[in-house]
């Protein structure tokens, strides 16, 4: 079973819906990274967040420790939000970073 | 902004061929990470180096991988002698201290280079 569980695989949504990524994982974390990988293959890091919720323009990280499990929202979805999301936990400060198999979300206009 | 680069974009090389894999990460950051993503599948981590040495790998980091932070900003990954297996996506990635063990921080990752084993 993999550690980092993400739903669903593949989302596609018209433009100015509101979406929501899900990851669940399995061991203990000092954090969990939100992440947006671009076609051309560049990864970029959204979000890293140990506790409660995080915000930054239409995007909005949570994450419930008790349970398990973070969201990814993202509000007014437009066209260039298209991408892979991937949702990674890191365990200590300088540990490797676990990945999920990523959300490919494509938004039409 | 400063950022992690990473040389060559792409690579083609012979089975059996060594190849060096280059990067230079943010210039403060201390910990240093190598991740490969073979088309199609979720990434996987390869190698950290913090202080000069390995601090943690994973069991695709077998005999035939090495990293190596010659001079004072590059950090390479060398495969000594390639598999077709080993065509991929590598990322370079690196992050500041932390301020407690528990504590981690955002890694910040390079465009990638893209492994071609023929």
């Amino acid at each position: 079973k993999n550690e980092v569980e993400q739903s669903p695989q593949n989302l596609t949504a018209q433009e100015g819906e509101f979406i929501t990524i899900n990851c669940s994982y399995s061991v203990g974390i000092s954090a969990l990274h939100w992440l947006q990988q671009h076609p051309g293959g560049g990864i970029v890091s959204l979000f890293m967040l140990s506790s409660g919720k995080k915000k930054h323009g239409r995007l909005i990280a949570t994450i419930n420790i008790q349970e398990k499990h973070s969201s990814l929202h993202i509000t007014a979805s437009h066209p260039r939000d298209s991408a892979v999301y991937i949702c990674a936990v890191s365990r200590t400060s300088g540990s490797r970073l676990t990945f999920g198999e990523g959300t490919q979300l494509t938004v039409n206009p | 902004e400063p950022e992690v680069t990473q040389t060559p974009s792409h690579q083609v090389t012979q089975m059996g061929q060594e190849v060096i894999l280059r990067c230079v990460p943010i210039s403060n950051h201390l910990y240093f990470y190598w991740y490969r993503q073979i088309l199609g599948q979720k990434v996987e981590f390869l190698v950290s180096f913090y202080n000069n040495e390995i601090s943690e790998k994973s069991e695709i980091f077998d005999d035939q991988f090495s990293v190596e932070r010659p001079d004072g900003s590059n950090f390479t990954l060398k495969i000594r002698s390639t598999k077709l297996e080993d065509s991929a996506m590598y990322f370079c990635a690196s992050s500041e201290k932390g301020r407690q063990r528990d504590y981690a921080e955002t890694q910040y990752f390079g465009p990638g280079t893209r492994l071609l084993v023929l």
